[in-house]
């Protein structure tokens, strides 16, 4: 079985400045996808970003970007020019692309606050 | 944009009752999910279905669960007789096809048992 595991339980980060939240998950799998989930005060799941297992660059959604060390399993999310409204939980998630349909499973998350 | 719906958005329940959590689903997707989260704690999925049938349940979803897609539109989550531990809360999410894209969730039902 896949696990998935954020050993930050909270974050800080200064308005403007970058935050690096880190991932770590284990699986036999070669074939996946990871993704960072934010939850806000609302707790709805909004997508943050995804990357796919085969391929090698790292992917990057504007203020967002990812460091995918596959090798070691790592899979950390960086938030440049932080902004308030991005304090929230944010959780790294893992699905397999082996089998269709198959199940998120979810890290313990980390809480990140932004500081004015 | 398409978005997943989840009614009601929060339900309050007595324990031993029977509460059924709504969701419609993006409406070309295939995949449907629900997943659950005690406040504090982190998302645990419950359920998938596909075909009009479960694909996947993890341990949590004993026999008071059970899921329904009655028409072509909704996605019913029923927990049969409430627990207090039963209390969370409840997203439905659905993804589009067999390459496994990213599942959109439904903002959620806050269910708590009294």
């Amino acid at each position: 079985a896949q696990t998935v595991t954020q050993s930050q339980p909270e974050m800080s980060v200064q308005e403007a400045e970058t935050v690096t939240l880190s991932c770590t998950y284990d699986t036999s799998e070669s074939d996946y996808y990871l993704f960072w989930y934010k939850q806000p005060p609302s707790r709805q799941m909004i997508l943050v970003i995804r990357q796919e297992a085969y391929k090698q660059q790292n992917a990057t959604e504007n203020r967002f970007s990812v460091n995918f060390q596959k090798a070691a399993k790592s899979f950390s999310l960086k938030i440049s020019d932080s902004q308030l409204g991005d304090a929230a939980m944010y959780f790294c998630a893992y699905r397999s692309r082996e089998t269709s349909g198959s199940r998120l499973t979810f890290g313990e998350g980390t809480q990140l606050t932004v500081n004015p | 944009e398409p978005e997943v719906t989840q009614t009601p958005s929060h339900q309050v329940t007595q324990m031993g009752q029977e509460v059924i959590l709504r969701c419609v689903p993006i409406s070309n997707h295939l995949y449907f999910y629900w997943y659950r989260q005690i406040l504090g704690q982190k998302v645990e999925f419950l359920v998938s279905f596909y075909n009009n049938e479960i694909s996947e349940k993890s341990e949590i979803f004993d026999d008071q669960f059970s899921v329904e897609r009655p028409d072509g539109s909704n996605f019913t989550l029923k927990i049969r007789s409430t627990k207090l531990e039963d209390s969370a809360m409840y997203f439905c999410a659905s993804s589009a096809t067999v390459l496994n894209t990213e599942a959109f969730f439904g903002q959620g039902t806050r269910l708590t048992v009294v």
